[in-house]
């Protein structure tokens, strides 16, 4: 069966530490992936996409990671602050349509 | 700009009633879309528009219908709700002119309860 998989877990760390969250999927040939951060009581909103020829994507402290031999994307945070604290979901986009698939997101609590 | 804006903010609802959940966004975008989000299931996607005119089918989209009679508005409508469909429910929206890879904009949600 297809399936998207992000740590049910929240990941605490400390302040100035990174964090790393992982997405994995099973059955799936995506042609891109997204990540969105989500906070409490608001939409998702858009960070960074990746595609399947990819294999390093940066943006100011955030960096993605797409391996499609391992069927895995990490998503790291360098530097960590605490207003980084949120649910980060991961979405695979499929080259057919223009839907993405949502994993269920790994919530990140960044201590002081 | 106002991006998206969704109405109601939140609702309760009797099972059986209708209701409509409204979503307009003002970016001129061509693709719309509508998800539920349950706690541990993540974003399901119900319907989506490509373009004004058109709609489809998306992951769960039973005892939900859509329409897109214009390029700004994307309404959702619950035509008799069922406990299940309690749920937090984002529009979204993309150029989609860049094809499958577009970055989708997000409402603020409406939170629906069905008694």
């Amino acid at each position: 069966s297809q399936k998207i998989e992000q740590n049910s877990e929240a990941l605490n760390i400390q302040e100035g530490k990174t964090a790393t969250l992982t997405c994995n999927y099973t059955n799936y040939s995506p042609a891109y992936l997204q990540w969105y951060r989500q906070d409490p009581g608001r939409g998702p909103v858009f960070l960074l996409l990746i595609r399947e020829n990819e294999k390093e994507k940066r943006k100011e402290r955030l960096k993605v990671t797409f391996d499609t031999t391992l069927k895995q994307s990490l998503f790291h945070i360098t530097a960590s602050q605490p207003a980084d604290s949120a649910t980060y979901l991961c979405a695979l986009v499929m080259d057919s349509s223009y839907k993405l698939i949502f994993g269920s997101g790994t919530r990140l609590l960044v201590r002081p | 700009t106002a991006g998206i804006t969704q109405a109601p903010t939140s609702q309760i609802l009797a099972a059986g009633r209708s209701m409509t959940l409204r979503c307009t966004q003002d970016m001129r975008h061509n693709a719309m879309y509508w998800y539920r989000q349950d706690l541990g299931l993540g974003l399901r996607l119900i319907h989506y528009s490509n373009t004004a005119g058109t709609t489809g089918k998306g992951e769960v989209p039973d005892g939900y219908s859509v329409s897109r009679a214009n390029t700004d508005d994307f309404p959702l409508t619950l035509a008799s709700a069922v406990p299940s469909q309690t749920s937090v429910y984002f529009c979204a929206s993309s150029d989609g002119l860049a094809g499958v890879r577009d970055e989708q904009f997000f409402g603020p949600g409406t939170r629906l309860t069905v008694l």
